[in-house]
């Protein structure tokens, strides 16, 4: 089992709709965790990260987090053509006081005009 | 946007050969990483420096050595490379050990 898989899509919403993107991780431990947003030819940028149970908002952007369940999203409301590109969810294991970031493969939105 | 370069952007090379990327920065992060991003397995850690001379291994760290002398530059180093190690190779940093990583722009690796 990896440690952090999400679903590789491609995932294709109309502009304007809800894109829900999905994670989910192995390691009860993992501490935090991240979501990069990938542009084909890019490096990967940061746009969300959340540590504690619940929801956290910006903007358009909402990230969900339940360890019970061993479970992160992103939501993106009113998506637009521009956030077209790989969502990288990614889990922070935080092994002998160290960064040891474990990314999924991916998942890669499309949104059509 | 970080200070981070790597050098060199695009790199082909004969198997065999030895390869060393370059990692910069301007930031004076404590910690920084070098990754591996190939179709279907996303980004892999292959080794991480949490200090000068201080380095550790990642997930896929076989066939790869890393050296830290100076907090800008950490360097990695293929001995002998081998066609498997064909791949883009992202350099990151970060302020602390449990925030977030900041990326450069990525060495692309070819090995015939």
């Amino acid at each position: 089992q990896k440690e952090v898989e999400q679903n590789s899509g491609p995932l294709s919403v109309p502009e304007g709709a809800i894109a829900s993107l999905n994670c989910t991780y192995s390691d009860r431990g993992s501490q935090s965790f991240f979501w990069y947003r990938q542009y084909s030819g890019k490096s990967p940028e940061l746009i969300m990260f959340i540590y504690s149970n619940g929801d956290k908002e910006d903007g358009r952007f909402t990230a969900q987090l339940n360890k019970a369940s061993q479970y992160v999203s992103l939501l993106i409301r009113d998506s637009q053509p521009s956030d077209s590109a790989t969502y990288l969810c990614a889990v922070n294991l935080l092994r002998a006081n160290n960064n040891d970031m474990r990314f999924g493969a991916g998942t890669r939105l499309t949104v059509k005009p | 946007d970080a200070g981070i370069t790597q050098s060199p952007r695009h790199k082909v090379t004969e198997t065999g050969t030895p390869v060393t990327l370059r990692c910069h920065q301007t930031e004076n992060h404590r910690y920084m990483y070098w990754y591996r991003q190939d179709p279907g397995h996303g980004l892999r850690l292959i080794h991480y420096s949490y200090g000068v001379k201080d380095t550790d291994k990642g997930e896929v760290s076989d066939g790869y050595s890393v050296s830290r002398s100076k907090t800008e530059d950490f360097l990695l180093t293929l001995e002998s490379a081998t066609s498997s190690q064909t791949s883009v190779y992202f350099c990151a940093i970060s302020g602390t050990n449990t925030g977030e990583l900041f990326f450069g722009e990525g060495s692309r690796l070819t090995v015939l």
